[in-house]
């Protein structure tokens, strides 16, 4: 399977405590996406990475919140001193380099990591 | 704000007939609209696009129109099948503006009954 691939699929953890999640994409997609997703609503965007630069961030993104894509592969996406309101589906989304279609047409998403925090 | 609403979270219809799902957004700055199509415990899926120089776009039984003026989009499936039971969100975003975000409604769950 060649899709977005995203670790693990479901983490409960305790408020106060630190999570990491991992996500590959597609290995040809220099573009990879952090989307967040609560019940009843849309994914909203969190951030964008080109290559390993963090080139957008959203001002859901706190300072509890880090991401990164050490080189320009997979990517990770941390939440420090989890809070109950940080539970949600976080979904990753990867897209080919541009000249290869609007990048936006072609993100592919990964099936998400389930947090719940306790 | 929800710059993208999608006012009805669930549409019924029987096998064979038109879906038609809707989308409403308050952005003038937004000049490229997505559709999504999610499964449960799955990420959501590309569907179809249209820019905003164009009012329609079409591929095989999906349809999208835009009204700029209104401010408005819809989705057409016709004929629907099983298989398109679904969440579909309606998606847009500003590329001229040189953002990657896409902004999503809140989806719609479509159920096509055989």
């Amino acid at each position: 399977d060649t899709g977005v691939s995203q670790n693990p699929r479901h983490k409960i953890t305790k408020r106060g405590q630190n999570v990491t999640f991992r996500c590959d994409p597609i290995s040809e997609h220099n573009r990879l996406y952090w989307y967040r997703q609560t019940l009843g609503q849309g994914p909203e965007f969190l951030t964008y990475f080109q290559n390993e630069a963090q080139l957008e961030k959203s001002r859901l993104l706190s300072d509890r919140f880090s991401a990164e894509r050490p080189k320009g592969s997979f990517s990770t996406l941390e939440i420090q001193r989890t809070e109950q309101g940080d539970s949600a589906m976080y979904l990753c989304a990867s897209s080919p380099p541009v000249g290869q279609g609007l990048t936006n047409e072609k993100l592919f998403f990964g099936s998400g990591t389930q947090l719940s925090v306790l | 704000d929800q710059q993208v609403k999608q006012n009805s979270p669930s549409l019924s219809v029987q096998e064979g007939r038109i879906s038609i799902l809707n989308c409403d957004y308050t952005n003038s700055m937004f000049d490229y609209f997505l559709w999504y199509k999610k499964y449960p415990a799955e990420g959501p899926t590309f569907l179809i696009s249209i820019s905003s120089i164009k009012d329609k776009n079409e591929d095989g039984r999906f349809t999208v129109f835009l009204n700029k003026s209104a401010k408005h989009l819809s989705l057409h499936i016709v004929p629907s099948q099983p298989g398109d039971s679904a969440v579909y969100f309606c998606a847009a975003s500003a590329l001229q503006g040189g953002s990657e975000k896409l902004v999503f409604g809140k989806g719609t769950k479509l159920t096509v009954n055989p």
